[in-house]
């Protein structure tokens, strides 16, 4: 079946730090990749996607790249800031037909401290 | 932790009907949540379903359509009414314990 792993934190930075978070992913087919944020209180917001190899997704100074030698789909950031403080959660979809349509990793508690 | 069921783990249904899908989970919790992914999309947060509260909905869902139910603090249904193909999706329900988020295993279901 399908996995994720990602390392579960929490992960404490400094405000302006270099974020890496790393996911690594287990598939039968050729998933889309996703990274989701969870605000305290709140429910996953979709933070950004690849759907194919290469593809580099990037949303509000986050990237990620997919990785198909490596399966990987690791989540970085350059200089982070305080308001990125939340839960991250590495996931994959595999809505082609899988038996595990939707798979997550446990989440990356991630604290910036100013 | 939390562990969550879903039942059923998938159906297909014909256009015009309702499926209720169900949602347990082995401990008690306050915060649930109903996500759908359609096909080639991203999940979407449905409503956030409290016990002893109304559920909250999102824009773009409205309650006659799918409507929540959450008894108490272990299980939780939310209802497709009057599906359409636009609803074939997998439904998630997700739960938030002790600042942890677990994800049930999904409800995929094909609307013909």
């Amino acid at each position: 079946g399908n996995s994720v792993t990602q390392m579960e934190g929490p992960v404490t930075l400094s405000e302006e730090a270099f974020l890496t978070i790393n996911c690594t992913y287990t598939a039968t087919g050729y998933p889309s990749l996703f990274w989701y944020v969870q605000y305290p209180g709140e429910g996953l917001q979709l933070l950004l996607k690849a759907t194919k190899a290469d593809d580099k997704g990037s949303n509000k100074g986050f990237e990620a790249t997919y990785r198909k030698e490596t399966t990987s789909f690791h989540l970085e950031k350059g200089s982070v800031q305080v308001s990125d403080s939340a839960v991250y959660f590495c996931a994959l979809s595999d809505l082609g037909g899988g038996a595990d349509g939707l798979t997550f990793g446990k989440g990356t508690h991630l604290i910036i401290q100013p | 932790s939390a562990v969550i069921s879903q039942k059923p783990s998938r159906d297909i249904c014909q256009r015009g009907t309702s499926l209720t899908i169900q949602c347990q989970v082995d401990s008690q919790v306050t915060m649930m949540f109903w996500y759908r992914q359609q096909p080639g999309q991203s999940l979407t947060l449905i409503a956030t379903a409290n016990q002893g509260s109304e559920a909250t909905y999102e824009s773009g869902f409205v309650i006659d359509k799918f409507p929540i139910s959450r008894p108490n603090l272990t299980f939780s249904t939310l209802t497709v009414s009057n599906m359409s193909p636009e609803d074939s999706s997998i439904y998630l329900c997700s739960v938030e314990d002790d600042r942890k988020s677990y994800f049930g295993p999904g409800t995929r279901l094909t609307v013909t």
